[in-house]
This record gives C-alpha cells, structure tokens and sequence, in this order.
C-alpha cells in the first residue's frame, strides 16, 4: 500500500525544537517532491518546505532558516528539522506527496503529527 | 507568491442540490490547479488536479473546469458524504499556496 506516516510531534516552548518524520512505504521518497504542509487550528492549509527528488529544497518564507528538510534514501524517510520554534507555529503537519508525472498534485498525504508551541 | 482567492468560503446547501465554487488565481497558472475535500480531523484527499481531471475514485458528480486566472469546481448533486471543506491550490510554481477553503455544510 502506497502511504505516508508522520511522527514527532508534540509540545514544545517557544525557542524550542522538534523534528518530524515522514516515513514512505509503497513509493521511493527520492523519486518524487516531497512536501510538508501545515494547518493551523480552524485555518486553511499552508505550505512549508519541498525537497525535489534531486535533493533541492524550497521553504515557505514563515520558516526559512528555521527549518531544514532532508531525507534519508536508505530509509525511506524525509525529516523535517524546526528550530527557533514560535507560537504560530502550532498545527498539524503533514507530509504529502506530488508525483513527477501524473497526477501533477499531492496526491498521498500522511494522517498528520500535532505541533504545539506554548510555555 | 501567487495568492489564491476562494468564493464562498461558506456554502450552506442541501442534498441534492448543485454547487459550485470558485478559485481565483492572482496571476495566470495555466491549469496547475488541483482542487482537495478535507473532512474534520483528516488529511486533505485529492479531488482533481490539472483543473479538469478527476482523480481515480472520485465520484463523476464532481466536476472541474478552468484555466489562466479562474477556475470552478462543481458538484452536480451533493451527497451526505460531501458536506466538508474544500479547499484549491496551485502547482504552477513554489511557492506552492492554497485557497482559505469553502466550508459546505447542510442546510
């Protein structure tokens, strides 16, 4: 079965850190575009940062240079480092996939892991 | 950044009824749009993309058209299992952004 599974999430204080993980079965993580999306309490869906299969990434401007995506190959994992952690912050993060071909969309997305920035 | 601007963003309608939402693109993404139902609690589902193709599973009442700077989706006879938030996002170019979603609910 193809799918994602988020973990790592959970509550943190402010200035904190957390990193998710995304793990693939189904699917090779390093032959797609791998994204992270968030959603925060009762808002809509906001994009946060893709890596390309050829191992580029791109960051939402809310969390360049707080957070880094990469990916393990052997794995079959893409991670999600988040430093310097701010209230806003705090949603669900997803992991989702956008094929290379069709459909030209995020086609797979994981249940979703809970971040919560508070003192 | 491309924003992307949903109308309604609140739908109350019945069963039955024929819906239709739109999504407008601040510039012109060709037809890099896809179109996701998400239910309280889950992950977005993808419903469409490339503006006009259902995706494989997706119900044939559901319906996509557009392209440039307007699109629609619509449902032509809405079931129970549709009462959620839809939301449109655009694949045109990163940053990849979304609408603010309509909320469908039950009259």
């Amino acid at each position: 079965e193809v799918q994602v599974v988020e973990s790592g999430g959970g509550l943190v204080q402010p200035g904190g850190s957390l990193r998710l993980s995304c793990a693939a079965s189904g699917f090779t993580v390093s032959t797609t575009y791998m994204n992270w999306v968030r959603q925060a309490p009762g808002k809509g869906l906001e994009w946060v940062s893709v890596i390309y299969s050829g191992g580029g990434t791109y960051y939402a401007d809310s969390v360049k240079g707080r957070f880094t995506i990469s990916r393990d190959n052997s794995k079959n994992t893409m991670y999600l480092q988040m430093n310097s952690l701010r209230a806003e912050d705090t949603a669900v993060y997803y992991c989702a996939r956008r094929s290379t071909g069709d459909p030209d969309a995020f086609d797979i997305w994981g249940q979703g892991t809970v971040v919560s920035v508070s003192s | 950044d491309i924003q992307l601007t949903q109308s309604p963003s609140f739908l109350s309608a019945s069963v039955g009824d024929r819906v239709t939402i739109t999504c407008r693109a601040s510039q012109g993404i060709s037809s890099h749009l896809a179109w996701y139902q998400q239910k309280p609690g889950k992950a977005p589902k993808l419903l469409m993309y490339a503006a006009s193709t259902l995706q494989s599973g997706v119900p044939s009442r559901f319906s996509g058209s557009g392209s440039g700077t307007e699109f629609t989706l619509t449902i032509s006879s809405l079931q129970p299992e549709d009462f959620a938030t839809y939301s449109c996002q655009q694949l045109n170019s990163y940053p990849i952004t979304f609408g603010q979603g309509t909320r469908l609910e039950i009259k």
